[in-house]
């Protein structure tokens, strides 16, 4: 089955900088890799998503490019603010039957300082 | 908005006991999914369903199962918890009809098993 690495572990970064998240995924069959957020006390939540025939994608202060040669894909932020600090969790999904399931990477903590 | 709900935010059980986790949504969709999450780990499936009384195992489905009685509940079953079920666990809906749809989720059950 698909198997997705995450990294860094954790994220530390100053209020206006950028952070890069990075996930490779093993199954080149997946089509589809979604970005979720996680807030303290809340369930993932989408935040921005990419299909295997686009390179890249933005939304406003977040981006995320995917490498299929590669296998991975990352998540940018840019101008980082208190309120992204988070648990942010890339997927990828292999599509047709798959019923929507997703397999997860391992999370990141990603934590803005003032 | 979509919402949905887990029976309770904080469980804690005695080892050997059967503990029933359930969620509910309000927005129609065919496929729910059941996961723990685990720090280091990500989200794991542990099962999920695409209609009525349809299961399917996830990644991680020994000890676990579940029910889907009526389209909007999905309850995760562990027959006999033990130590290694203490988890967060977190319930997803989502609209059938492809890969590229959002996964909407509960807040989570946070199970201590002892």
């Amino acid at each position: 089955g698909e198997n997705v690495e995450q990294h860094p572990s954790t994220l530390s970064v100053q209020e206006g900088d950028s952070a890069v998240i990075k996930c490779t995924y093993s199954d080149s069959a997946s089509n589809y890799f979604p970005w979720y957020k996680q807030e303290l006390g809340k369930g993932p939540q989408l935040i921005i998503d990419i299909r295997s025939n686009v390179g890249e994608k933005k939304d406003q202060r977040i981006a995320v490019t995917l490498n299929k040669t590669a296998k991975h894909f990352s998540l940018h932020i840019t101008e980082t603010q208190p309120e992204d600090s988070a648990v942010y969790f890339c997927a990828a999904s292999i599509g047709g039957t798959s019923y929507g399931k997703l397999t997860f990477g391992q999370g990141t903590i990603l934590t803005v300082h003032p | 908005d979509v919402k949905v709900t887990q029976s309770s935010r904080y469980l804690v059980k005695r080892t050997g006991e059967k503990v029933f986790l359930e969620c509910v949504q309000d927005m129609d969709h065919e496929n729910m999914f059941w996961y723990r999450q685990d720090p280091g780990l990500g989200l794991r499936l542990i099962y999920f369903s695409y209609d009525v009384k349809m299961k399917e195992k996830g990644d991680i489905p020994e000890g676990y199962s579940v029910s889907r009685e009526k389209k909007e509940r999905f309850s995760l079953i562990l027959e006999s918890a033990s130590t290694n079920q203490t988890s967060m666990y977190l319930c997803a809906s989502m609209r059938a009809g492809g890969t590229y749809n959002e996964q909407f989720f509960g807040p989570g059950t946070r199970l201590t098993v002892l």
